[in-house]
């Protein structure tokens, strides 16, 4: 059964610090890999989703990194700013599962202070 | 207006009661899916159905009933609810003809079982 877990599941750093997010899955066998951002009262915003064949994904100061072998992922926010603050949670497509069968991780709590 | 509307965005019932969430879409989009979040388990899908005719049991379905009215309505039910599914609860869209196919989020609706 695919497992996903998430380290650490609190951080807080000083504006503009450079940090990282750690997602693990111990099975390997994945269609892609999502990462997300939850805002209090709000629902889920994807960020970013690396297919099983891709190594990495940027979209502005975010960079998602794949490795399969590893079953591991991570997201890097470069230059943090307080509107970052947000849980970030890492989700996992199984092949052979429907798209929206998502394996979640509990999520990291970032608070990025001023 | 939101493209995944939740109603109610909070609800508190007693014990046994029967309750109904609702979830609407305006994004056109064939697969809706219904989970759950509880603090320190993360998202688990309850239920998704594919199309109007098409009904899946997710990991944790026991307990709770849907109904595809309309491509752009899911309804999730609780029979008799009861303590254990106090939980905030998500509705989500995705559309398989998209590449990739990323989920759409509601803003979720919280719901409290005295």
């Amino acid at each position: 059964k695919q497992e996903v877990t998430q380290i650490p599941a609190a951080l807080s750093v000083p504006e503009g610090e450079n940090l990282v997010l750690n997602c693990s899955f111990t099975d390997s066998a994945i269609y892609n890999l999502q990462w997300f951002r939850q805002d209090p009262g709000k629902g889920l915003t994807s960020l970013l989703l690396i297919q099983s064949s891709q190594r990495e994904q940027t979209s502005g100061r975010l960079n998602a990194s794949l490795d399969k072998s590893s079953g591991r992922s991570t997201l890097y926010i470069a230059a943090s700013q307080p509107g970052d603050s947000a849980t970030y949670l890492c989700a996992v497509a199984n092949y052979g599962g429907s798209q929206g069968n998502l394996i979640f991780g509990k999520g990291t709590k970032l608070s990025v202070k001023p | 207006d939101a493209d995944v509307t939740q109603t109610p965005r909070n609800r508190i019932t007693k014990t046994g009661k029967r309750i109904m969430l609702e979830c609407s879409q305006t994004k056109g989009h064939d697969r809706m899916y219904w989970y759950r979040q509880d603090p320190g388990l993360g998202l688990r899908l309850i239920y998704y159905s594919f199309d109007v005719k098409d009904i899946n049991k997710g990991e944790i379905s026991d307990g709770y009933s849907v109904s595809r009215q309309a491509q752009a309505k899911f309804s999730l039910s609780l029979e008799s609810a009861i303590p254990n599914q106090t939980a905030l609860y998500f509705c989500a869209t995705s559309d398989p003809g998209q590449e990739p196919e990323k989920l759409f989020f509601g803003s979720g609706t919280q719901l409290s079982v005295l």
